[in-house]
């Protein structure tokens, strides 16, 4: 099993529109997660953390189920500037600092007007 | 808001040179690390370093690798005897103990096209 697995999309949606991507992961003494925000050719760039009771962030609402192993981000009202990889982040083990993060492969979003 | 910045944005090099890739952190940041992603492909973890040690370092992370924090400022990836397959992507990232969850903040990167 991959240590962190995501549907690679794409999802083309057009501007308004409601979209959830899932991630699960391997490791279950995993105790950090992260979503990220790839744009092509760029650096990944934190989005938000995910905590076990569900955090939100304007639009993006993020939310952890650790009894499945599974991780999902939620985007409301999409926008244009939404278009990008949305990497499903891992960190390795136990909050180190100094803890490798496994990176998902990403969901390509598109969304159009 | 700091930073990390990373130079330069793209190197060239020939099949079996060495090359530096340069990274400055955020400056109270203890905590750096290289990343790489090769084309199409996802991020992939390299190595962790602090207090002038590696931390952590994946099976990537080979002798051709090496890493220094030289000065008060910079963190370099050396790769001694560059192969096809080193072509990709390089981030440099760095963290700051304390917080919950440990957050790391990533470079710009460094295109290497080995040729």
């Amino acid at each position: 099993r991959k240590e962190v697995e995501q549907d690679p999309g794409p999802f083309n949606v057009p501007e308004g529109a409601t979209v959830a991507f899932n991630c699960t992961y391997s490791n279950s003494a995993s105790q950090s997660f992260f979503w990220y925000r790839q744009d092509c050719r760029k650096e990944p760039k934190l989005l938000m953390s995910v905590y076990s009771s569900g955090n939100e962030d304007g639009r993006f609402t993020a939310q952890l189920n650790r009894a499945s192993q599974y991780i999902s981000l939620l985007i409301r009202d999409s926008k244009l500037s939404d278009s990008a990889t949305y990497l499903c982040v891992v960190l390795r083990g136990g909050n180190q600092a100094g803890t490798a993060l496994i990176f998902g492969k990403g969901t390509t979003l598109s969304v159009s007007s | 808001e700091p930073e990390v910045t990373q130079t330069p944005s793209h190197q060239v090099t020939q099949m079996g040179q060495e090359v530096i890739l340069r990274c400055v952190p955020i400056s109270n940041h203890l905590y750096f690390y290289w990343y790489r992603q090769i084309l199409g492909q996802k991020v992939e973890f390299l190595v962790s370093f602090y207090n002038n040690e590696i931390s952590e370092k994946s099976e990537i992370f080979d002798d051709q690798f090496s890493v220094e924090r030289p000065d008060g400022s910079n963190f370099t990836l050396k790769i001694r005897s560059t192969k096809l397959e080193d072509s990709a992507m390089y981030f440099c990232a760095s963290s700051t103990p304390g917080q919950t969850p440990m957050k790391q903040f990533f470079g710009p990167g460094t295109r290497l096209t080995v040729l």
